[in-house]
């Protein structure tokens, strides 16, 4: 399977602490994103990092991407009950496909 | 306008049924994807539009038949669906970045249309 790796699956913490989820690949990249999805409902794009950059900061997020080990990891920062969705990793290939792989998922859970 | 809009949300039918998903967005973006995702479950990628023509096709059966009639609009159209096919169909935009070159922007999803096959 082409497919991304997140782990943990599931992710239950409280309020105001951090949440940190990682994502695993296994193809060359030439960026990674991170989208949200609450339940049922289309995915938000949150950040994207390209294969070039090491880490990028958008509000309380904050994504790192380390090429050798294919790998990334997002970090949500004081979390609130709204965070409360599924989380997925999407990698953008080298070649010219434009062609996106999601990997498996990581659900947060924020609790008030 | 960011938004990409998805018709019907909801839509039940009988696996004798033809019926069509609608997507559309006015962001000028020239590649348009669907996507078709299982609960608990992340996207599936099915179709790729790039320049209003199909470049990607995930070997998703022929009951599956998309259309882009322009840069607009994408179409999926269904006919003699399996009750496997349920699932929640998302459509999605992005800039397709210089022809030929890699993929590097962002997609833009609609809310979906959940399908359920009786």
């Amino acid at each position: 399977s082409q497919q991304g790796e997140e782990d943990p699956q599931a992710l239950s913490i409280q309020e105001g602490e951090n949440a940190t989820m990682n994502c695993s690949y296994k193809t060359s990249i030439n960026n990674l994103q991170w989208y949200r999805q609450n339940s049922g409902r289309g995915l938000v794009h949150l950040i994207l990092i390209r294969s070039n950059e090491r880490e990028k900061h958008s509000g309380r997020l904050r994504v790192t991407l380390d090429t050798s080990k294919k790998s990334s990891s997002l970090l949500i920062t004081a979390s609130r009950a709204a965070d409360t969705a599924s989380y997925f990793c999407a990698t953008g290939s080298t070649t010219g496909t434009y062609k996106y792989i999601f990997g498996t998922g990581t659900r947060l859970k924020v609790l008030a | 306008d960011t938004e990409v809009t998805q018709t019907p949300k909801h839509l039940v039918m009988g696996m004798t049924n033809k019926k069509s998903l609608k997507c559309e967005q006015h962001m000028g973006h020239r590649a348009m994807y669907w996507y078709k995702q299982k609960a608990k479950k992340p996207p599936e990628l099915m179709f790729v539009y790039s320049y209003e023509k199909l470049s990607i096709n995930e070997s998703v059966p022929s009951r599956f038949s998309p259309e882009c009639p322009n840069s607009s609009l994408l179409n999926l159209h269904l006919h003699a669906l399996q009750p496997e096919d349920s699932a929640l169909y998302l459509c999605a935009s992005s800039h397709p970045g210089l022809a030929g070159g890699p993929v590097r922007n962002e997609q833009f999803f609609g809310p979906g249309t959940r399908l359920t096959v009786l």
